[in-house]
């Protein structure tokens, strides 16, 4: 079964600097990846997504993630980090090889940035 | 907005009571997949139709159903509920079945009491 982890429950940030936002998993064969995003009350907002290619993606709102096969990771980043980032961040993965397979979440990631 | 429109936004009701949550899906989606967001068990994939079938099923209970009609809205039927279901019930939804990013409604409020 296909698994999500994201290993620290709150990252701290200062305004400006870099931020990275972790996420391993575990699935079998190809994965689908993705991060989302959810402000408060809000439903989650899609960021970008690996299917296939380039290991670096670029996505929404200038955040970018790099697939890592052999560490299986797929760590969320921005190179200047701005107070409307907070948010809770999650990861995401599927078989992409198996359709009737389920999507599975990570725990999410809390994201302060502080000014 | 993401397109993607649920209602109600807020229910409440007692145990044991039967409701139905409703999706409408973004135009021209053909999937809905249905969520349930808890504070212990954080987000937790249920259900996934595809054009009117079953596609996908995660960690839904006997107690929880759902469909998707031809005109690709979706319906969330939760039964003899329990004080534990009380969460909030996202709806997404994606263009395909394949590798598609999802768009998720605002959510329904369930609180049992």
């Amino acid at each position: 079964a296909q698994s999500v982890a994201q290993p620290e429950d709150q990252v701290n940030v200062a305004e400006g600097n870099p931020l990275t936002v972790k996420c391993t998993y575990s699935v079998s064969g190809n994965p689908y990846l993705f991060w989302y995003v959810q402000y408060p009350n809000r439903g989650l907002q899609f960021l970008l997504k690996y299917i296939t290619g380039d290991n670096l993606v670029k996505g929404s709102y200038g955040f970018e993630a790099e697939f890592n096969k052999s560490q299986t990771s797929f760590h969320l980043k921005k190179p200047s980090a701005l107070v409307s980032d907070s948010a809770l961040y999650f990861c995401a993965v599927r078989p992409g090889d198996n359709y009737g397979q389920n999507f599975v979440f990570g725990p999410g990631t809390r994201l302060s940035v502080l000014p | 907005d993401s397109g993607v429109t649920q209602t109600p936004k807020h229910l409440i009701t007692a145990t044991g009571q039967r409701v139905t949550l409703r999706c409408s899906p973004r135009s021209g989606d053909l999937s809905v997949y249905w969520y349930q967001q808890s504070l212990d068990q954080g987000l937790q994939f249920l259900i996934q139709y595809y054009n009117g079938e079953e596609r996908a099923k995660g960690n839904i209970l006997e107690r929880f159903s759902a469909q998707q009609f031809p005109d690709l809205h979706s319906e969330l039927n939760l039964s003899s509920l329990e004080l534990g279901d009380s969460a909030l019930y996202f709806c997404a939804s994606s263009a395909s079945d394949r590798g598609d990013e999802q768009y998720f409604g605002p959510g329904t409020r369930l609180t049992v009491t």
